[in-house]
């Protein structure tokens, strides 16, 4: 298994340019996520989704846009880039078992300027 | 809403000394605790889960701990090397949702 990949690995944007980041796993897991890591600030929940078709707010989701057509891919979408936006972006799936463990990908490097 | 809290917030200890790391959360209603590793510019590397209803799990040199009822959990490192130098987090699951601490950045000294 590849596990939790993503792409690009950087990317720089300029302000007010969109792009969507990839995300796809081949673990067959229902529950997809996308944080957003700002240094020293932790983790924030972007979006979410618990199978195909369903997608759900995090905390922090304003000029962002999801969508699960599949089980396999979950990319997130920016729209009108703003430098606020410069973050490191990952993806993580969780199994299906009882023990919910999060797998992550490698993340993406956004810079807006 | 959960809030998780890691401290310290960074530590720096000679090698082949055990060490602690603190994680503490607000809302005892959680499914797991999940501790993660992450080098400099990498992804997160799950290190240890441990589900609500257990209260310990060990995997080598790593030993985590699990109190509910008071909100706490602990990363134990035994016999610390330079290779463990790093960040860590603790995250606890809570309905659908993922909850990060901060981190704790770990140095470990030649």
């Amino acid at each position: 298994n590849a596990g939790v990949t993503q792409t690009p690995k950087f990317r720089i944007l300029k302000i007010g340019q969109s792009m969507t980041l990839q995300c796809a796993q081949d673990m067959n897991h229902n529950y997809m996520y996308w944080y957003r890591q700002d240094p020293g600030m932790g983790l924030k929940l972007i979006y979410y989704s618990v199978g195909a078709g369903i997608t759900d707010k995090g905390e922090v989701p304003n000029g962002y846009n999801v969508s699960r057509s599949t089980t396999e891919d979950f990319p997130l979408r920016l729209e009108l880039a703003a430098p606020s936006q410069t973050s490191v972006y990952f993806c993580a799936s969780i199994g299906t078992g009882e023990s919910y463990e999060q797998y992550f990908g490698p993340g993406t490097r956004l810079t807006v300027t | 809403k959960q809030e998780v809290t890691q401290i310290p917030a960074a530590l720096s200890v000679p090698e082949g000394e055990n060490l602690v790391l603190n994680c503490s959360f607000t809302d005892s209603a959680i499914y797991n605790l999940q501790w993660f590793r992450q080098d400099p510019g990498k992804g997160l590397t799950s290190l240890l889960l441990i589900q609500s209803s257990q209260r310990e799990q060990t995997s080598g040199r790593l030993n985590a701990s699990l109190d509910k009822s008071s909100g706490r959990s602990t990363l134990y490192i035994a016999a610390s090397q330079p290779g463990d130098s790093a960040t860590y987090l603790c995250a606890v699951i809570a309905g659908n949702q993922f909850y990060f601490g901060t981190g704790t950045s770990l140095t470990v000294i030649p």
